[in-house]
Parts: C-alpha cells; sequence; structure tokens
C-alpha cells in the first residue's frame, strides 16, 4: 500500500530555531506539493516541484522558508527562523503526470507548534 | 484565479439521513473539481472528481457529486448517512490547460453525524 510519509509528525519548537520537515512521495510520482492548514486560513498551497523542479512557490514566505528536492524520494521544507505564526499542520502531496486532473496523494502532516 | 466557497463549516445530520454538503466555485477556464475528506490526525483522501467527462461522479464510500455549470456548483451527496462518515470535507478546484497544478480548496466542512 503505497503512501506519503512525512516526518517528524509533531514538532514543538522555540521562536528563532530552524525547522526541516520532510516527505517521501510514492515511489513513481513525479509532483510533490507542500500545503499549509491553519484554522483561519484553511488549506493553502505553498510550494510545488515536478521532476525535482521547482515550478511554483508563490505561496511561501520567501524571507523564511525555503523547499528542496534533494532526490526523488525526498522532498524538504524549511523555515529558519520559525516565528510563532508559522505553527500549523504542514501536508506534503505526490502526484503523477502533469494533467491538472490527476489526484493527489496526501500524507499525515506534520503538526509544527513554534512556541 | 479560481476560488471554492464551502457554505455551512459544519453541518449535523442524523445517522441514516440524506447528507447534503454545498460547494459552489469561481474559474474562468473549464475546472477540474475534486471533494476530499480528512479524518481527526490524518491526511486528505480523495472522494471523488469531476474531469469534464460525466457530470454525475461516484466516489468511494457511497457519496457522489453533481457538476452544475448553470450554476457553477459541485456539492456532495450521499443517501444515508453512517457513523463513520463523521470528518471534514474539502471541495477544491484546479484549472484545466495548465497554469498552477496545486488545487485551491475551501474552507472546508465538518460533518457531523447524530446516532
Amino acid at each position: 500500500d503505497a503512501r506519503v510519509t512525512q516526518t517528524p509528525r509533531h514538532k514543538v519548537t522555540e521562536m528563532g530555531q530552524e525547522v526541516t520537515m520532510r516527505c517521501q512521495p510514492i515511489l513513481g510520482h513525479n509532483t510533490v506539493f507542500w500545503y499549509r492548514q491553519t484554522m483561519m486560513q484553511g488549506l493553502e498551497l505553498l510550494a510545488y516541484f515536478r521532476n525535482r523542479a521547482p515550478l511554483d512557490d508563490s505561496g511561501m514566505p520567501k524571507d523564511r522558508f525555503s523547499a528542496e528536492m534533494p532526490d526523488a524520494t525526498l522532498a524538504t521544507l524549511k523555515i529558519q527562523p520559525s516565528e510563532p505564526r508559522d505553527s500549523a499542520v504542514y501536508f506534503c502531496a505526490s502526484g503523477r503526470g502533469q494533467s491538472t486532473s490527476n489526484e493527489q496523494f496526501f500524507g499525515p502532516g506534520t503538526r509544527l507548534t513554534v512556541l | 484565479a479560481q476560488s471554492v466557497t464551502q457554505l455551512g463549516s459544519h453541518v449535523s445530520v442524523s445517522e441514516g439521513a440524506l447528507v447534503l454538503l454545498r460547494c459552489n466555485y469561481s474559474s474562468s477556464v473549464p475546472p477540474y473539481l475534486f471533494w476530499y475528506v480528512q479524518y481527526p490526525n490524518q491526511g486528505l483522501q480523495l472522494l471523488l472528481k469531476y474531469t469534464s467527462a460525466a457530470t454525475l461522479v461516484k466516489g468511494i464510500n457511497g457519496f457522489e457529486a453533481e457538476f452544475k455549470k448553470s450554476e457553477t456548483s459541485f456539492h456532495l451527496t450521499k443517501p444515508s448517512a453512517h457513523m463513520s462518515d463523521a470528518a471534514e470535507y474539502f471541495c477544491a478546484v484546479s484549472v484545466q490547460g495548465g497554469g498552477a497544478d496545486g488545487l485551491t480548496f475551501g474552507k472546508g466542512t465538518h460533518l457531523i453525524i447524530q446516532p
């Protein structure tokens, strides 16, 4: 049963600390998305990659967030320095192909709390 | 740019009753439409999607949705609610013809099933 995995599942950190979240997409999927979920804003697209190349990161605060795909099996989302307003659940999703009709498969999320 | 409006942040129905979750979209180009379900502390799972084929779409767990272009709606229904249907439901849109591949989500509707 192929699934998207995310680590860590929970992270509590103090303001100013660096946070790195990791995602392993489903094998064979060439598109990876990062979303953020908060009570106030709901689900927001932060960035996405196709074939490891970043295609859109317009949803991401550029000064503190960065997203990379070092290889086809790993995507990372980094926040440096973290702030309390970054507290949210961060989801990674992966998909196959280039059509926007294709299903996105979501991981279980990383719940981040910044104190 | 596209957007999604879900009417009712909370919907409560009795077990065995009809479930109706409302979704209206806005898009300047033909849309693809999706319904996802999120159970507590889990990622999102696809229920069904509309991709410009049949306007009545059947999904998993007995759910279906009808695409109505004239009403710009994609409401989700299930004839008989089950306790296991209690979850958060998200309507989402993407656009055909390229552009941003990420999904634009509604705020979500929390479905409560009364015994």
